[in-house]
């Protein structure tokens, strides 16, 4: 499978606090890409990161990669209600298409 | 810029119909994909257009499904004699394409309900 899987499944914190999700991968990639879906709405392009990078930041966005672990999580810090969304990871394999999981379901309550 | 444009916004209609849905990308974007997403679930990967190539259609799940891109713009993806497993969101996503797994830019869907 091409897919990332997406860690935990859905996640529940209090705004302010940091939240952290994982995902995990099977194949060789070219790149990882995380994307947030509101609810009714497509999905939103937050962060790319190269398989040759372990970490990058984007705002209040921090991604890792670990390649020898097929990893990758996505930290947001300072989390706001309009943080609520879906969030998934979709490894660039080089494939035509990316392949998305079920994502993790974050809700940050006020 | 405008984005990634999808009509209709919903559509319902009744099991053995068909449906078309529409997709106009971002401007400038030669590749398009297709994608479904039942509730709850992921994304389920349809089809994929670039540029004037052969479109990948390895993802479609019958041949009732099909999709076609007019000029290298706007898409249309059409399912004939529709099922209930066929009610879902159907999104489509645009990307530049230089070099494979560009970033997508999605449009918010279109949500399909087959009575």
């Amino acid at each position: 499978s091409q897919q990332g899987e997406e860690d935990p499944q859905a996640l529940s914190i209090q705004e302010g606090e940091n939240a952290t999700m994982n995902c995990s991968y099977k194949t060789s990639i070219n790149n990882l890409q995380w994307y947030r879906q509101n609810s009714g709405r497509g999905l939103v392009h937050l962060i790319l990161i190269r398989s040759n990078e372990r970490e990058k930041h984007s705002g209040r966005l921090r991604v890792t990669l670990d390649t020898s672990k097929k990893s990758s999580s996505l930290l947001i810090t300072a989390s706001r209600a309009a943080d609520t969304a879906s969030y998934f990871c979709a490894p660039g394999t080089g494939a035509n298409n990316l392949f998305f999981g079920t994502g993790t379901r974050l809700t940050v309550i006020p | 810029g405008a984005g990634v444009s999808q009509s209709p916004s919903n559509k319902v209609t009744e099991k053995g119909k068909d449906v078309e849905l529409r997709c106009d990308p971002i401007s400038g974007h030669t590749a398009l994909y297709w994608y479904r997403q039942s509730l709850g679930q992921g994304l389920e990967f349809l089809i994929y257009f670039q540029g004037n190539s052969a479109p990948d259609k390895s993802g479609l799940p019958s041949d009732r499904f099909s999709a076609e891109r007019t000029g290298g713009s706007v898409s249309t993806l059409t399912i004939q004699r529709t099922q209930q497993e066929d009610s879902a969101v159907y999104l489509c996503a645009s990307s530049l394409i230089e070099g494979y797994n560009q970033p997508q830019h999605f449009g918010d869907g279109t949500r399909l309900s087959i009575l």
